[in-house]
């Protein structure tokens, strides 16, 4: 089984640019996030979807953009990249009606922003 | 704002020596987790307690949970050097949506 599969897995940006985080969970989870990783800072929480159609905004929306397509996937969009949005980013999924609330995680996908 | 806090950030230990690590939080909550982290990898889900609990056991590990001070530890006994990795802990939110990390712990484990 693959679980939670992220793409691309490094990607350097210039400021303006844009790009497209994808994500794709093969274990029929209702329940979708991603997360960035700074030194120091933990995982914080920026867009969440609880169910395929639904999004929900978390910690540190700002900058940007996220769709649910269907049930496996789940992108995140960067419309115009900054410096600060050099990170991390960790896409994951969880079955919470199993109630048993583990989070299954990507490898993670490295950005930089110049 | 994060809930949770993991004391210490960093902890260098022998194999074969027990490793606690701790963690605080601030609002009520429904269960905690905690996980780990190899360098350059994913967050892979160790164990989850529920706020009823006070003590959970999985193989080596042990966490108990003290919803009195809004508190669990994270015990690993007899390290072994692959248990060197960052540990985190997670509690839920009020809906039970979201999953609010800690900075970390970073375990070192020499051997």
């Amino acid at each position: 089984n693959a679980g939670v599969t992220q793409t691309p897995k490094f990607q350097v940006l210039k400021t303006g640019q844009s790009m497209t985080l994808q994500c794709a969970q093969d274990m029929n989870h209702n329940s979708m996030y991603w997360y960035r990783q700074d030194p120091g800072m933990g995982l914080r929480l920026i867009y969440y979807s609880a169910s395929e159609g639904t999004t929900d905004k978390g910690e540190v929306p700002n900058g940007y953009n996220v769709s649910r397509l269907n049930k496996r996937e789940f992108s995140l969009r960067l419309e115009s990249a900054a410096p600060s949005q050099t990170s991390v980013y960790f896409c994951a999924s969880s079955d919470l009606r199993a109630n048993t609330g583990e989070l299954f995680f990507g490898e993670g996908s490295r950005l930089t922003v110049l | 704002s994060q809930q949770g806090e993991e004391d210490p950030q960093a902890l260098s230990i022998q194999e074969g020596e027990n490793a606690t690590m701790n963690c605080s939080y601030k609002t009520s909550i429904n269960n905690l987790q905690w996980y780990r982290q190899n360098s350059g990898r994913g967050l892979v889900h160790l164990i989850l307690i529920r706020s009823n609990e006070r003590e959970k056991h999985s193989g080596r590990l042990r966490v108990t949970l003290d919803t009195s001070k809004k508190s669990s530890s994270l015990l690993i006994t007899a390290s072994r050097a692959a248990d060197t990795a960052s540990y985190f802990c997670a509690t839920d939110d009020n809906y039970g949506q979201n999953f609010v990390f800690g900075p970390g712990t970073r375990l070192s484990v020499l051997p």
